[in-house]
């Protein structure tokens, strides 16, 4: 079936330091959609990237979708306290559904 | 406005025990979905919905049962709780998962069984 891979999957930087988390799939892709969940939260929508190449920008946060449409990246600059949580993919299958990555928890230390 | 709220968020149960969990939105969405969460397995599909009156099979759907009488709610049911059972269990719902559909999440609800 359908495999969303994700890495890393911890990630322990210095405030101050760039994150980076990779989502790579079996399939080609429809969209790609990313996720950030705060320690005991719930998961809130960041952005939703469609296009083959296609890169966005959020303040410090760029994504990124791959060339081919089977993986994303997300890169955080400067990191900073309030980054903390774990990041999900989410890939649309095509069928009504979504499918999640594994996700990369972030811990950013001061 | 409250987007998805779930209920009950915080229930023990024994082995055997059965429950329903309730979600309900009040955005009007038509796509309603059940997620459980586990350390390091990031979120795994049970259940999902494309409208009232139906329902489909996500990655992890055995051992739960589901119904969408109304288009507002979306009730997961385990009939006889196991202790594999024990998770988070996240509802979401969606206005048009093909184009801007972004995904909103309840606050979730915990699960133990014993």
């Amino acid at each position: 079936g359908q495999q969303v891979m994700q890495i890393p999957q911890y990630q322990h930087v210095q405030e101050g330091e760039g994150f980076t988390t990779y989502c790579n799939s079996s399939t080609t892709l429809s969209n790609i959609q990313w996720y950030k969940q705060r320690p005991g939260g719930h998961p809130v929508f960041l952005i939703q990237l469609v296009k083959s190449g296609e890169v966005k920008k959020q303040k410090r946060l760029t994504f990124q979708f791959g060339e081919a449409k089977k993986n994303s990246s997300l890169h955080i600059t400067a990191t900073q306290t309030t980054d903390v949580g774990t990041y999900f993919c989410a890939e649309y299958s095509g069928t009504y559904k979504y499918i999640f990555g594994t996700g990369t928890r972030l811990k950013v230390l001061a | 406005n409250a987007g998805v709220t779930q209920t009950p968020k915080f229930r023990v149960l024994k082995t055997g025990q059965s429950m329903t969990l309730l979600c309900a939105q009040d955005m009007n969405h038509e796509y309603m979905y059940w997620y459980r969460q586990d350390p390091g397995m990031g979120l795994r599909l049970i259940h999902y919905s494309v409208g009232e009156g139906t329902t489909a099979k996500g990655e992890v759907p055995d051992g739960y049962n589901v119904s969408r009488l109304k288009k507002q709610n979306f009730l997961l049911g385990l009939e006889s709780a196991a202790p594999s059972q024990t998770s988070v269990y996240f509802c979401a719902s969606q206005h048009n998962p093909g184009n801007t559909g972004e995904l909103f999440f309840g606050e979730g609800s915990r699960l133990t069984v014993l």
